[in-house]
């Protein structure tokens, strides 16, 4: 079976550049969540989709972030502008089918440099 | 007080050894508990979850003190292999569920 698959894996760019990133969920999965990590704060939830609705933004840092799930099988993450102090690794995960019960299945991850 | 507490260690054990985390959450609506593994560069990986009366896997074991508001994860005859981030999540209640993650205990097992 198919894990959460995203895309780019490594992403570098200069500050003030526009960059999305992109995730599949497992097929059935109704939940989609994007997370970043960094050593000075771990894991920090950004935004939660169920049903492909957004239930929970409120860990997008601010304006700059934006994300949307057209459909159950697609999702991007924007962050415009960037900024250095965005670099992280930004993970998207799925769940489902019961909402807070069921765990989370993560991707691989992309790598995001902003110089 | 944050919502999920873990110890960061790290904790240096050689092999064989026995070692257990803990992992302390603030709200006492939670509803659902795992531990995830994290190599260095990897994505989380699911461990387990967390039942309420106590659940074995292998080597592994973890419960859920629902009064003391804690879970723990125990290794044991730990294996070089089993040197990772340890990742306790709390999947909070009431309106939205949201996972939670500790910021993980580093476990290094030695020779």
């Amino acid at each position: 079976d198919a894990g959460v698959i995203q895309s780019p894996r490594h992403e570098v760019t200069e500050m003030g550049q526009e960059v999305t990133l992109r995730c599949k969920p497992i097929s059935g999965h109704n939940s989609l969540f994007w997370y970043r990590q960094t050593m000075m704060r771990g894991l920090e939830l950004l935004i939660y989709f169920n049903n492909n609705v957004p239930i929970d933004d409120s860990g997008m840092p601010e304006d700059r972030f934006s994300a949307k799930m057209p459909n159950a099988s697609f999702s991007t993450l924007k962050i415009q502008p960037s900024e250095p102090r965005d670099s992280a690794v930004y993970f998207c995960a799925s769940s489902g089918p019961e909402l807070g019960r069921s765990p989370l299945h993560f991707g691989n991850g992309t790598r995001l440099t902003v110089t | 007080r944050k919502e999920v507490e873990q110890d960061p260690g790290p904790f240096n054990v050689p092999e064989g050894a026995t070692v257990a985390f803990n992992c302390t959450y603030s709200n006492s609506a939670s509803q659902s508990f795992f531990w995830y593994r994290q190599d260095c560069r990897k994505e989380p990986k699911l461990l387990m979850s967390v039942y309420s009366s106590g659940n074995e896997d292998g080597r592994f074991t973890a419960q859920l003190n629902r009064a003391s508001q804690y879970i723990s994860l125990l290794i044991r005859d730990s294996k070089l292999s089993d040197s990772a981030t340890y990742l306790c999540v709390v999947n909070s209640a009431g309106g939205s569920y949201i996972p939670t993650f500790g910021r993980g205990t580093s476990l290094i097992v030695h020779p």
